[in-house]
């Protein structure tokens, strides 16, 4: 199994870029990079996912490395409603559903 | 996106009852769901994992005859808390994979909104 590795927690104001890197040295061949987001007494909600190189959506963008052995999420713009518990998982939806500890993201007015 | 429910939201007990746990996918098929016990200020903690039509798989340390699940149809999982315990209280979060139809992502999974359980 992949183990993942994540800043504990992160600082931020309004407007900023985040970015939150997750590192995972052993991840296989078949493995894809999922982030998640948790608010206090709610499931987690998918916010995005990739392969490798980069991926965007509406709301993140994705980078991975050729080596795909970390990757980032970046936040463009962040508001106080993005302040939040990031999860980084990888691996296949059947066996690696396993969470770490995740990045606390405060966003600050 | 899909959606997944869990009922109830939220619920009190006393020491030594068992209390139920309902995790639905509203609007299409999970043979795999996902069951995670979130303590405050902590990360999720994969319990077990629920397979329609057959026996859960349950993580190292999680003791199954505690935590009872059933998988008994496409869209229904449920996990039972047996005799329940003060330390047993916790949020209990399902999540589920949706691997066909329109929503379909390869590995995401669909979380429901969890239970609060209090055991008094």
């Amino acid at each position: 199994l992949a183990k993942t590795t994540q800043p504990i927690s992160m600082d931020s104001y309004e407007g900023q870029e985040v970015n939150i890197t997750c590192s995972h040295n052993n991840i296989a061949t078949n493995d894809y990079i999922t982030w998640y987001q948790q608010f206090p007494s709610q499931g987690p909600r998918f916010i995005i996912q990739g392969y490798k190189t980069k991926v965007t959506n509406e709301v993140a963008s994705l980078f991975i490395p050729a080596d795909r052995k970390s990757s980032t999420l970046s936040l463009p713009r962040v508001s106080l409603s993005d302040t939040a518990v990031y999860y980084c998982l990888v691996g296949d939806w059947v066996n690696d559903m396993r969470f770490g500890a995740g990045t606390r993201l405060t966003v600050k007015p | 996106g899909a959606v997944v429910s869990q009922h109830p939201s939220r619920v009190i007990c006393k020491s030594g009852t068992s209390v139920k746990i309902e995790c639905r996918s509203l609007d299409f098929q999970a043979t795999t769901m996902f069951w995670y016990r979130q303590f405050p200020k902590q990360s999720l903690m994969l319990m077990a994992t629920s397979n329609e039509g057959s026996k859960a798989t349950y993580e190292q340390g999680v003791e199954k005859d505690k935590f009872l699940i059933n998988h008994a149809s496409l869209t229904l999982s449920t996990l039972t808390v047996t005799s329940a315990h003060p330390e047993d209280s916790s949020f209990y979060i399902c999540s589920a994979p949706e691997r066909e139809g329109p929503h379909s992502v390869y590995n995401e999974q669909f979380f429901g909104p969890g239970t609060r359980l209090t055991v008094l």
